[in-house]
């Protein structure tokens, strides 16, 4: 099946590292974001990206950078963690030829930094 | 940008009671409003969406509902069952992006 791949799904880190978390689809589309989750906030935008040479910011992305590598591939960087950036992260993707404005989810990266 | 009010925060009904949970958006711009469901630790998954030029839309059990004029939408679900309990999040689309609600924590009591 088609699917949203993410990439590492649980990391426990220090603050000041640098932590990648990677993404990966095999359905075809290509819109791709990046979530995040924290109890009670919902699911904030960080980055999205609609082609390979666009790149968005969402309502958070400070302490976030981003990179399309591929139509497939979507990597979400922080480069020196902190510990309020532990959250659940989702990636997601998309498509605008369908006319359908339905998101696809990762399973998540659960991120921990001390 | 946008911004999506949610409520309520957490719903406690009997099975087989109805449930309904409201959100207001604030973008008049926004024309499509989905409904993901998020069991305890999985993905969110769309469960019905509706977009801005129709007012109603059922499936099944569960139904939403949409006020462009108050700029309000609901999601209705009838004979609620123990496998219905998980968190709702409603969300509002425009120009691609998705802006979402904080979320609503439905428990089905048996």
């Amino acid at each position: 099946d088609a699917d949203v791949t993410q990439t590492p799904r649980n990391r426990i880190t220090k603050t000041g590292k640098r932590i990648m978390l990677e993404c990966s689809q095999t359905k075809g589309h290509d819109r791709m974001y990046w979530y995040r989750q924290d109890p009670g906030l919902g699911l904030r935008l960080i980055y999205y990206s609609f082609d390979v040479k666009d790149i968005n910011k969402g309502e958070i992305s400070d302490g976030y950078s981003v990179s399309r590598q591929a139509q497939a591939k979507f990597s979400l960087s922080l480069e020196s963690a902190i510990p309020n950036q532990t959250a659940l992260y989702f990636c997601a993707t998309g498509e605008e030829r369908t006319n359908t404005g339905e998101l696809f989810f990762g399973e998540g990266s659960r991120l921990t930094v001390l | 940008g946008e911004n999506v009010e949610q409520h309520p925060s957490t719903l406690s009904v009997q099975e087989g009671d109805s449930a309904v949970i409201k959100c207001t958006y604030s973008d008049s711009a926004s024309n499509y409003f989905p409904w993901y469901k998020q069991e305890l630790g999985k993905r969110p998954q769309l469960i019905i969406d509706i977009r801005s030029n129709v007012g109603e839309k059922k499936d099944q059990r569960i139904a939403v509902t949409l006020n462009k004029t108050a700029k309000h939408f609901s999601l209705h679900i009838t004979e609620t069952q123990p496998e219905d309990s998980a968190v709702y999040f409603c969300a509002a689309r425009n120009a691609g992006k998705s802006t979402f609600g904080d979320g609503t924590t439905l428990t089905v009591k048996p």
